[in-house]
């Protein structure tokens, strides 16, 4: 499974749009990018996947170069209640497992 | 808007004795998963079940674990010799059958069990 590097914390303020940019140089042919969110306490949640270019949703946007070496989540308007940690995952699709790194802990101050 | 339940919210048991935490997945899901995340630390991909048998576990789902879908709608995890380092939050997924409308890695987890071993 492709490794994906991401930073460990950031911060931002309300109403900002925040970029968390994850590194997946030896991502495979088959893999899908995929993020998900968790809420101290909580249990992930998904968030958004791609394989190329850009993906939106209600919640996120999910920009994907060319070369697919990296991904970045876009959060637009971040409220306070979007502080959490965002994990980047790099894996075929019905990929029996999810594996989680270490996420990026966003804090979004008021 | 369905969701993955899971029981007890925590359990506190002594070292050596069996704990069995419980899932309800989402009904019309087909593929069920543990993870667990060590307080402070990643979550953790644990065993993966579909068609009543596992399809992949991780070094740390050793032979004190196991898992079971003992009827339709449940799914359970039993350690049967908790240790010490069992400490953690366990989380239940499941997911669908990949369909067009759904994303393929999208997993719906639970709110987790906290297991606390003294």
């Amino acid at each position: 499974l492709a490794k994906t590097t991401q930073p460990i914390s950031m911060d931002s303020y309300e109403g900002q749009e925040v970029n968390i940019t994850c590194s997946h140089n030896n991502i495979a042919t088959n893999d899908y990018i995929t993020w998900y969110q968790q809420f101290p306490s909580q249990g992930p949640r998904f968030i958004i996947q791609g394989y190329k270019t850009k993906v939106t949703n209600e919640v996120a946007s999910l920009f994907i170069p060319a070369d697919r070496k990296s991904s970045t989540l876009s959060l637009p308007r971040v409220s306070l209640s979007d502080t959490a940690v965002y994990y980047c995952l790099v894996g075929p699709h019905s990929s029996y497992k999810l594996i989680f790194g270490s996420g990026t802990r966003l804090l979004v101050r008021p | 808007e369905p969701e993955v339940t899971q029981t007890p919210s925590h359990q506190v048991t002594q070292m050596g004795q069996e704990v069995i935490l419980r899932c309800v997945p989402i009904s019309n899901h087909l593929y069920f998963y543990w993870y667990r995340q060590i307080l402070g630390q990643k979550v953790e991909f644990l065993v993966s079940f579909y068609n009543n048998e596992i399809s992949e576990k991780s070094e740390i789902f050793d032979d004190q674990f196991s898992v079971e879908r003992p009827d339709g709608s449940n799914f359970t995890l039993k350690i049967r010799s908790t240790k010490l380092e069992d400490s953690a939050m366990y989380f239940c997924a499941s997911r669908e059958k990949t369909s067009g409308s759904r994303s393929y890695n999208e997993q719906f987890f639970g709110p987790g069990t906290r297991l606390t071993v003294l």
